[in-house]
């Protein structure tokens, strides 16, 4: 299958900063991009949907303006986690897709970046 | 009610043993459904798609009923690799696109 990578896996930071995670797709042309996160124990939950060159889409109750995700060419995205607080700390995981939106291709997902806010 | 519904288990199981697992849905939009595998503190990975008549992999065999709305996992001769946790997935139809929904996942533990 395709290869989607992320960076850092995993990061440490002190509250209030600010930490942006890179999901790349390796081998083919990402033109839907999806982030989640995932809490212990509990499932991934869709933050957004970002389309190449496109504002991304936010999920109910995932605040834009503290998730900044930008989808500025096919293979990057990036998500970044303004003025982070302890309870952002969580599992972030990207999955990228080919084809266009309503299309019904496979998503592969990013290995995902454990964050830590201390 | 959440979207997509799973017991969470654990399911501790011998080597060797047949375990089930089973998850419903809610949403009538639903088009496509999948299981995926994950393992601890690792990204999910798709195990194999779900069809309505019914599809096999080797020992993993997977069913789905429209009508009910429900969905099922059955692993034979289960090995230790096997033990991770299992999400039952399914793809929504949305406003110009689709998007895939998670359980919460079944663990599973396979034992000596």
């Amino acid at each position: 299958g395709a290869v989607v990578s992320q960076h850092p896996s995993w990061v440490i930071c002190k509250s209030g900063t600010s930490v942006k995670i890179e999901c790349r797709s390796l081998d083919f042309q990402a033109t839907t991009m999806f982030w989640y996160r995932q809490f212990p124990k509990q499932s991934l939950m869709l933050m957004a949907t970002s389309n190449e060159g496109s504002k991304a889409t936010y999920e109910q109750g995932v605040e834009k303006d503290k998730f900044l995700i930008n989808h500025a060419s096919l293979t990057l995205s990036t998500l970044t986690v303004t003025s982070a607080h302890p309870e952002d700390s969580s599992f972030y995981i990207c999955s990228a897709r080919g084809g266009l939106a309503g299309d019904f291709y496979e998503q592969y997902f990013g290995p995902g970046t454990r964050l830590t806010v201390t | 009610r959440k979207e997509v519904e799973q017991d969470p288990g654990p399911f501790n199981v011998p080597e060797g043993a047949t375990v089930a697992f089973n998850c419903t849905y809610s949403n009538s939009a639903s088009q496509s459904f999948f299981w995926y595998r994950q393992d601890c503190r690792k990204e999910p990975k798709l195990l194999m798609s779900v069809y309505s008549s019914g599809n096999e992999d080797g020992r993993f065999t997977a069913q789905l009923n429209r009508a009910s709305q429900y969905i099922s996992l059955l692993i034979r001769d289960s090995k230790l690799s096997d033990s991770a946790t299992y999400l039952c997935v399914v793809r929504i139809l949305t406003g110009g696109g689709n998007k895939l929904t998670f359980g919460t996942g079944t663990q599973l533990k396979v034992e000596l």
